[in-house]
């Protein structure tokens, strides 16, 4: 079955960075397009960009572009979030989600989710 | 521009229905959208796909109690026999060229 782990709790100064893991089995890890998206404490989902396993090409959200980077290593099956210059208003879980039915369509599995913390 | 709205809030009571809104921004009527749980303190849990001509198909072991059907620009999410584990945020999410959106969500209340 579709699984999603992501790494554990990060606490973060500002300014800093911050670079979360998300290892998936149960599917072949080339064939499904993952996203990144984000909920702050309280707040809705928000939606951070996409990365393609197969090729490494990515898609960010506007309001990220420029602190952002996502990327893969296909021998372990693993997609990293890379955030830089850190603020509080960062403060949040991360989810990497899979959209199983192509690069257009649904979230249907998402990780357990990311605490990041920026705090001085 | 590719935007979804829900009501903040809903409620009904233990064992009786409510219906769910999400609505899609002008232009945008014919797309598909999704559902999605989140129950306090857990992850959101995929419910289902749902078309816009009111087919749909859910998730891994999704009960039947959820359902979900379309009117216009219109996406609606139907829980039947509410338990208390159904009070959770419902948020609606769709996708257009380069762009997934999530509507704001909506806490439902089961009294």
């Amino acid at each position: 079955q579709v699984q999603l782990v992501q790494s554990g709790a990060e606490v973060k100064k500002p300014g800093a960075s911050v670079k979360v893991s998300c290892k998936a089995s149960g599917f072949t890890f080339t064939s499904y397009y993952m996203h990144w998206v984000r909920q702050a404490p309280g707040q809705g989902l928000e939606w951070m960009g996409i990365i393609n396993p197969s090729g490494g090409s990515t898609t960010y959200a506007q309001k990220f572009q420029g602190r952002v980077t996502m990327t893969r290593d296909t021998s372990t099956s693993a997609v990293y979030l890379e955030l830089t210059s850190l603020r509080s208003e960062d403060t949040a879980v991360y989810y990497c989600v899979l959209c199983s039915s192509g690069y257009l369509g649904p979230f249907d599995y998402w990780g357990q989710g990311t605490l990041v913390t920026v705090s001085s | 521009q590719l935007v979804l709205t829900q009501s903040p809030s809903a409620s009904a009571s233990l064992g009786a229905s409510v219906k769910l809104t999400c609505t899609l921004s002008s232009g945008h009527s014919s797309y598909a959208i999704a559902w999605h749980q989140q129950q306090p303190e857990k992850g959101p849990r995929y419910l289902m796909k749902l078309n816009s001509d009111g087919s749909h198909s859910k998730g891994d072991g999704i009960p039947d109690r959820f359902s979900g059907s379309s009117s216009g620009a219109e996406r609606y999410l139907t829980i039947s026999s509410l338990q208390s584990e159904d009070e959770a945020d419902y948020y609606c999410q769709t996708w257009g060229t380069a762009s997934w959106v999530f509507g704001g969500g909506t806490k439902l209340t089961v009294l």
